[in-house]
């Protein structure tokens, strides 16, 4: 596969669930990004990541909480959501993340909690 | 903080019109602006990057344009198709890596 894909494409489930987003990229950038994007909103920056660390943290609840185990994949766990916490949830990469590099995004996750 | 704009939130032309969406954002200290695309229930596709420096972008039936100093960019499409039709967000990119999105223009084009 090529470009940015994303696991799973939908997912529903309760407030008392755990469950995982995965995102990989294939395109050998060092920087990724989660992004939520709720209806009637703009999409939100959640948290940054280069070369594996950590390097933003958008005041995101605790109830999520990523995951980056090298520059290809990055997670984003779940639990205890609440229903508003239903979105598309994208995943994002670039080469540096320095704002003069693209970002090349992923399909997205959308997520329900029901 | 910055905050992007975008008029209008919808707009449904028929095919073959030329037509432009605006974005307009309250801090000029941008490092660039971009304009994406995203289809029903898909990611974004990046169309268009202007650097700060610049003032327009062509690719294909595409043109953007930026006036920093004004807060505002603009998209031009020529001769539209059915295929145009997406939602278009615009996102500008201060001196971190941070991009600020608009909610985006609904742009249907009818047969």
């Amino acid at each position: 596969e090529t470009g940015v894909t994303q696991t799973p494409r939908h997912l529903v489930m309760g407030m008392t669930n755990k469950k995982s987003l995965k995102c990989e990229q294939h395109l050998g950038h060092n920087a990724m990004y989660w992004y939520k994007q709720s209806a009637k909103k703009p999409l939100e920056l959640m948290f940054v990541y280069n070369f594996k660390e950590q390097t933003e943290n958008n005041s995101v609840p605790s109830r999520f909480s990523p995951e980056c185990p090298n520059s290809s994949h990055l997670f984003l766990h779940l639990h205890t959501l609440q229903p508003e916490d239903s979105a598309l949830y994208l995943c994002a990469s670039s080469y540096g993340q320095g704002g003069k590099e693209t970002q090349y995004f992923g399909p997205g996750t959308r997520l329900l909690v029901l | 903080k910055q905050e992007v704009t975008q008029i209008p939130a919808a707009l449904s032309v028929p095919e073959g019109e030329n037509l432009v969406l605006n974005c307009s954002f309250t801090d000029s200290a941008i490092y660039n602006l971009q304009w994406f695309r995203q289809d029903p229930g898909k990611g974004l596709t990046s169309l268009l990057l202007i650097q700060s420096s610049q003032r327009e972008q062509t690719s294909g039936r595409l043109n953007a344009s930026l006036d920093k100093s004004s807060g505002r960019s603009t998209l031009y499409i020529a001769a539209s198709q059915p295929g145009d039709s997406a939602t278009y967000l615009c996102a500008v990119s201060g001196s971190n890596y941070k991009l600020t999105f608009g909610k985006g223009t609904l742009l249907t084009v009818n047969p």
